[in-house]
């Protein structure tokens, strides 16, 4: 049962930033928020974690709400290789924990 | 290998036919799942093991479904009596360890279509 609420879907012209936005009001305490992509006939691919501080690396930038109810996914500079279907996810990092993958953000990056 | 391999990469069966899916995770990796993707939706948990002990099958749909991993490493899925209704991508996911600093690493995926 995704924890998440995510837009079904977006644009995003190329070189400019993709902000990709995902709803967790729910989210306990300990629990982390992740992102995935899955580009097409793909496995998804890990982008970024964090718990309550924002969040950088070479990928993307993840901003958390001082609240932790909502977070958003920066792109800094969006390319076609982008393009893909992304997954905001809630989960306890516990071993046996699986990932809820809701039905994610299909971002499409425009020439 | 460098990343989690699963084959065959496409699998056709007809309907009522036993399936196996294998997946080799990326050597040394100790956690391993087992996902169902079906057409235009998110990945959608099946079983979890944690070395050779599963751990967690909540997931699997009925008992036609078997995951096993002996060895902790290659993991296999069967599907007994594959029905349409089963047609989907099967994904495998390995991680080094667990907690959250550790990303899973995906594989490509088996597509199964049941005919």
């Amino acid at each position: 049962d995704a924890k998440t609420t995510q837009p079904t879907s977006m644009d995003c012209a190329e070189g400019r930033a993709a902000n990709l936005p995902c709803n967790h009001s729910t989210i306990s305490g300990n629990e982390y928020v992740y992102w995935y992509r899955q580009i097409h006939s793909q496995g998804p691919q890990y982008i970024i974690h964090g718990l309550k501080n924002n969040e950088t690396n070479e990928m993307a930038s993840l901003i958390i709400t001082e609240d932790r109810k909502s977070s958003t996914l920066i792109l800094p500079h969006a390319t076609l290789r982008d393009t893909a279907v992304y997954y905001c996810i809630v989960r306890v990092p516990l071993g046996g924990n699986q990932f809820y993958f809701g039905t994610g953000t299909s971002l499409t990056v425009i020439p | 290998g460098a990343g989690v391999s699963q084959s065959p990469r496409y699998k056709v069966a007809k309907r009522g036919q036993d399936v196996a899916l294998r997946c080799d995770p990326i050597s040394g990796h100790v956690s391993l799942f087992w996902y169902q993707q079906a057409l235009g939706q998110g990945p959608e948990f099946l079983t979890y093991f944690q070395n050779e002990a599963q751990l967690d099958k909540s997931g699997l749909p009925s008992d036609r479904f078997f995951a096993e991993r002996p060895e902790g490493s290659v993991s296999t899925l069967k599907i007994q009596r594959t029905q349409q209704e089963d047609s989907a991508v099967y994904l495998c996911a390995s991680s080094m360890a667990v907690g959250p600093i550790y990303g899973y690493t995906f594989g490509s995926g088996t597509r199964l279509t049941v005919v």
